[in-house]
This record gives structure tokens, sequence and C-alpha cells, in this order.
């Protein structure tokens, strides 16, 4: 009975280059969202996924970063060119339905290090 | 802007003492909150949740008050323990999917 899974758990990259994260869903679950969390902080939503869609994409900066959800395999969050200021620990969630009163169960995040 | 924050990054109780963490919002118009627990190392995880039309909600060893007047949200944990020490964030639904966050409350439980 896996719950949200996310890999690698940290992951160190040095300035110009890209981050890939991954995150594998609950088991029937359709509905992926990525929040990101700075130190000291709490998190922030950054984009919404049904498989192959986007649905909101909002709190996602619109330069470098990108997020997908095939029909077959784990989301992908990718960041470009990552800077420094894109060192924080990124969260995916996912949920049966969405709306209202539906349940994200979050995964144990990726903490990106920026050199 | 509209934000859900905490009145406390801090919090240090004794073991077997009653826990008060408390959190303010901004958004007259949520009706839905939540309180997430999150340990070292980990994802939130969801503990209680209390609905707009409610003004209280319990659960195990844990409380949610609502006061809608003074936008103000609370969770006590009865007789705390050391597996409680975690950071404590209240969260609100934005939109039908959008959960927005506080900063959180960090909780040391002595022993």
């Amino acid at each position: 009975n896996a719950g949200v899974m996310q890999n690698p758990r940290h992951l160190v990259r040095r300035r110009g280059q890209e981050a890939r994260l991954r995150c594998s869903p609950v088991k029937g679950h359709s509905h992926v969202y990525w929040y990101r969390q700075l130190p000291e902080e709490g998190l922030k939503f950054m984009v919404y996924l049904q498989k192959e869609n986007i649905i909101d994409e909002s709190g996602m900066p619109k330069e470098r970063f990108s997020a997908e959800f095939p029909k077959e395999g784990p989301s992908i969050l990718r960041i470009q060119q990552v800077v420094r200021g894109d060192s924080a620990a990124y969260f995916c969630a996912s949920s049966l339905r969405t709306g209202a009163h539906n349940e994200q169960f979050f995964g144990p995040g990726t903490r990106l290090t920026v050199l | 802007g509209e934000s859900v924050g905490l009145h406390l990054p801090t919090l240090s109780v004794q073991e077997g003492d009653n826990s008060i963490i408390n959190c303010a919002y901004s958004n007259s118009a949520s009706d839905y909150f939540i309180w997430y627990k999150q340990e070292s190392g980990k994802g939130p995880q969801f503990i209680i949740d209390i609905r707009s039309n409610m003004d209280k909600r319990q659960g195990q060893r844990v409380t949610v008050l609502l006061n809608k007047t003074v936008k103000h949200l609370s969770l006590q944990i009865a007789a705390t323990q050391p597996g409680d020490s975690a950071v404590y964030f209240c969260a609100e639904w934005g939109n039908d999917y959008k959960l927005s966050f506080g900063a959180g409350t960090t909780v040391t439980v002595r022993a």
C-alpha cells in the first residue's frame, strides 16, 4: 500500500545545471500537485496536473520551470539552469478526486540544493 | 493580500502537558481548514480538518477550534508526547484544489 513516492530524496546541482524531480502518486490517483517549501516557510502551490494535462500552473515560475504527468510513468518537475534561489524542498501530493475536501496525500519531498 | 499565518514560530511544551497552536487567516471566504504535521525530513501529514459551519471538531488527542468572528484557528493537543515534536501547519482551501499554508509552528516536547 505505497503512498506518494518521490525521488531523489536529495539532489545537489551546480548553478546552470538541470534538476529533474520525480513523483509517483498513490496508485489509482490521477491528480498530482507540486508544492515548494523554502526554509522556515510553509508550502506554496506550484502546479496541478491530471494525466497528460496541466490544469493550473499559476504558482510556477514561467521561466526555467516545467511539469508533466504523462500517461505512463511518474510526474516530472523540471528546473532548467538552476540558481541558488531554487534551493528548497519540493513536495508532490496526489488525490483520488479533485476539489475542496478531497484529501491530498503528500510525498516525502525532494530537497534540492544548488551550489 | 489573503494569507494564512501562525502567531508563534516555536512552542516548547513539557511532556504530558497540553499544547495549543494558533493560526490566523485573512480570507473570510475560506470554508475549509486543515492542520498538518510535518516531521523532520518528511512530507506534511493530515491531522484534522474543520469546515466553516463548525466551531469545534475533535479527533484522537487533538481538537481544532474555529472562531470565524476573529478569523482564528487553533489546534489543541492533549497530553503531548515526544512523538508530537514536529512543525505544525494550518492550511486553507483557496479554490477547488489549492492549499494555502501558513509558515508553521515548531513544537518541541521536553521530557
